[in-house]
């Protein structure tokens, strides 16, 4: 079973942030947390990942709490083509890097 | 860099005809992951393997799911016999374990519909 809690649906408007909640209470202290995210008709595509520190890259930011129960999927400035799927997930190399999958949050971008 | 290379994009076979499915994952991806997701749900992993050899299939329903990666590079996954159950989209991905991040690369998928 997936060890995180998404929303099921959010929304934003076009140009705005983005911020995507994820809650995995029971992480233990070698497990990750990757975002994943799925567009309509495409395959999963990786966003990011951090273990403790916040994370940025080119696509989104990763704010990870202090006590890592919980975390935030932050999308700058969201665009009509970040609309889709996104996949918080727990992930320790001591499971034969195996993704495990929740339902996600869908997000629809408003124009 | 090519992506992973996934066909039959779509497949319609009726219940308890056979179907097989491709996968090419990225060049130098040691391990290759089969995943089966249902409309309205994430991705399940059925298979896994590293190089030619099989890591973790726990989930693989192996009365009627096969899969083989011959030589350590290109897999095929088959059904035989289909249920009407199996409609779903058949992901394939590769990662390395080279790269830090152990990210996985996903193809488009294969979406089929068994009638």
């Amino acid at each position: 079973d997936a060890k995180t809690t998404q929303p099921p649906s959010m929304d934003c408007a076009e140009g705005r942030a983005a911020n995507l909640p994820c809650n995995h209470s029971t992480i233990s202290g070698n497990e990750y947390v990757y975002w994943y995210r799925q567009i309509h008709s495409q395959g999963p595509q990786y966003i990011i990942h951090g273990l403790k520190n916040n994370e940025t890259n080119e696509m989104a930011s990763l704010i990870i709490t202090e006590d890592r129960k919980s975390s935030t999927l932050i999308l700058p400035h969201a665009t009509l083509r970040d609309t889709a799927v996104y996949y918080c997930i727990v992930y320790s190399t001591d499971s034969s890097y195996k993704l495990i999958f929740g339902s996600g949050t869908r997000l629809l971008v408003r124009p | 860099e090519a992506g992973v290379a996934q066909s039959p994009r779509y497949k319609i076979i009726e219940k308890r005809q056979s179907v097989a499915f491709w996968c090419n994952p990225i060049s130098g991806h040691a391990t290759l992951y089969w995943y089966q997701q249902i409309l309205g749900q994430g991705p399940k992993l059925l298979i896994q393997f590293q190089n030619n050899g099989v890591v973790d299939d726990s989930q693989l329903p192996k009365d009627r799911f096969s899969a083989e990666r011959l030589k350590g590079v290109d897999s095929t996954l088959k059904i035989q016999p289909a249920k009407l159950e199996d409609s779903a989209v058949y992901l394939c991905a590769s990662s390395s374990r080279a790269a830090s991040s152990y990210e996985q690369y996903f193809g488009p998928g294969t979406r089929l519909t068994v009638t």
